[in-house]
């Protein structure tokens, strides 16, 4: 157990929809990582919150948001949903951004778009 | 730009055999070196990691060592288990964000 928890663990929706997905930090981590993984793409980054703040934007969509909360627990919105959003989404946690630090990962979202 | 690149998979390997995952790397700066594992259905777990050159990471019998002189962090075990089925991803990280790169993920099956 890596100590970083996602809700909910898997989610049906239908195209154009919007869903919600939840991660909550290990204990004492101030960043929270977002990533996509799918068959074709690998694990692609797709933001970063340190503390509140908004610290690294990589391949995500205008269609998705995300925000960190004073908790430290974040969430990463999908709207307008097409059938390629379908994918695992892991919520990671680090102490902080130096390179010395690791990663912790959730067990994942599974989103399937129909 | 930074990257990392792992050999293709996927490796399927009998039990009791020795499991090498190559994993090269480019980085503008000097990077710490990663291996992480994800099991079927579930997220990524770190494995080991290294911060600087010649350090070697060890866990439940996985090696690998920093050598910078090739931009190398190859994966080791000396006699894979059919419970090391699983895929393996090589990391490097010089911070935040896009500055932690994962590879593409290297596939072992390893039979009875």
């Amino acid at each position: 157990d890596s100590g970083v928890t996602q809700t909910p663990k898997h989610l049906i929706t239908a195209t154009g929809q919007r869903v919600t997905l939840r991660c909550s930090p290990r204990s004492g981590d101030l960043s929270v990582y977002w990533y996509q993984q799918s068959l074709d793409q690998g694990l692609q980054f797709l933001i970063q919150y340190y503390n509140g703040e908004e610290r690294a934007k990589g391949n995500i969509l205008e269609r998705f948001s995300a925000q960190q909360f004073p908790d430290l627990h974040s969430e990463l919105n999908l709207s307008s949903l097409e059938l390629g959003d379908s994918a695992l989404y892991f919520c990671a946690s680090s102490v902080g951004g130096a390179r010395i630090y690791e990663q912790y990962f959730g067990p994942g979202t599974r989103l399937t778009v129909t | 730009g930074n990257s990392v690149t792992q050999m293709e998979g996927p490796v399927t390997l009998s039990e009791e055999a020795f499991l090498t995952i190559n994993c090269t790397y480019t980085a503008t700066g000097y990077p710490s070196l990663f291996w992480y594992v994800q099991y079927p259905g579930e997220g990524l777990q770190l494995l080991l990691k290294a911060t600087k050159a010649d350090d070697k990471g060890s866990n439940k019998g996985f090696e690998a060592t920093y050598r910078k002189e090739t931009t190398s962090f190859h994966l080791e075990k000396g006699s894979v288990q059919v419970s090391d089925s699983a895929v393996y991803f090589c990391a490097l990280s010089l911070g935040d964000g896009q500055n932690f790169v994962f590879g593409p993920g290297t596939r072992l099956s390893v039979l009875p």
